[in-house]
């Protein structure tokens, strides 16, 4: 199993630009998570879904974050306008079960 | 509001000796609780886990006790190695929306030969 992959791993980009980061979850898993970590805020909650629904999106900051789940193989989280606020390191998690969730490897982000 | 609270940024501990990462926590509804660890430039993977209907659970050299009435738990490695040097994140869920985890901000520990 090639477990919870994510793309890009890096992205840099310049304020003001568009940024889609991407998600495919283990097969198999119904819930899928993003998340974002900071320094600050350690590992914050963004939305999660539950067969391809967003159940809870309460932690997404403001209507410059959006998120889709179009089917259950693949997820995006956009940012438009970006911010130099929103670099951070953004990691997508995949569960079949009610609590153990297993992470991808995360996407770095910079906007300069 | 960090409703999950690991304040000690930072442990450093010798080989063979034992490290006890500390986590506390304010809502009374959580009643599971994990431990994830992290090495830099990889996401957290999940080490153990505790009902709340426990006070102990040991996996190998990994044990985790919580004391609810204390609205704490703790992680204790024993014997520490080089290897367990990375980010450790407690995290905790509520009953009835058991896939939502809160994350703790993570201790740092370094395990020193």
């Amino acid at each position: 199993d090639a477990g919870v992959i994510q793309s890009p791993r890096h992205e840099v980009t310049e304020m003001g630009q568009e940024v889609t980061l991407r998600c495919k979850p283990i097969s198999g898993h119904n819930s899928l998570f993003w998340y974002r970590q900071t320094m600050m805020r350690g590992l914050e909650l963004l939305i999660y879904f539950n067969n391809n629904v967003p159940i809870d999106d309460s932690g997404m900051p403001e209507d410059r974050f959006s998120a889709k789940m179009p089917n259950a193989s693949f997820s995006t989280l956009k940012i438009q306008p970006s911010e130099p606020r929103d670099s951070a390191v953004y990691f997508c998690a995949s569960s079949d079960s009610y609590n153990e969730q297993f992470f991808g490897p995360g996407t770095r982000l910079t906007v300069l | 509001d960090q409703q999950v609270k690991q304040n000690s940024p930072s442990l450093s501990v010798q080989e063979g000796r034992i490290s006890i990462l500390n986590c506390d926590y304010t809502n009374s509804m959580f009643d599971y609780f994990l431990w994830y660890k992290k090495y830099p430039a990889e996401g957290p993977t999940f080490l153990i886990s505790i009902s709340s209907i426990k006070d102990k659970n040991e996996d190998g050299r990994f044990t985790v006790f919580l004391n609810k009435s204390a609205k704490h738990l703790s992680l204790h490695i024993v014997p520490s190695q080089p290897g367990d040097s990375a980010v450790y994140f407690c995290a905790a869920s509520k009953a009835g929306t058991a896939s939502k985890l809160t994350f703790g901000t993570g201790t740092r520990l370094q395990v020193t030969l």
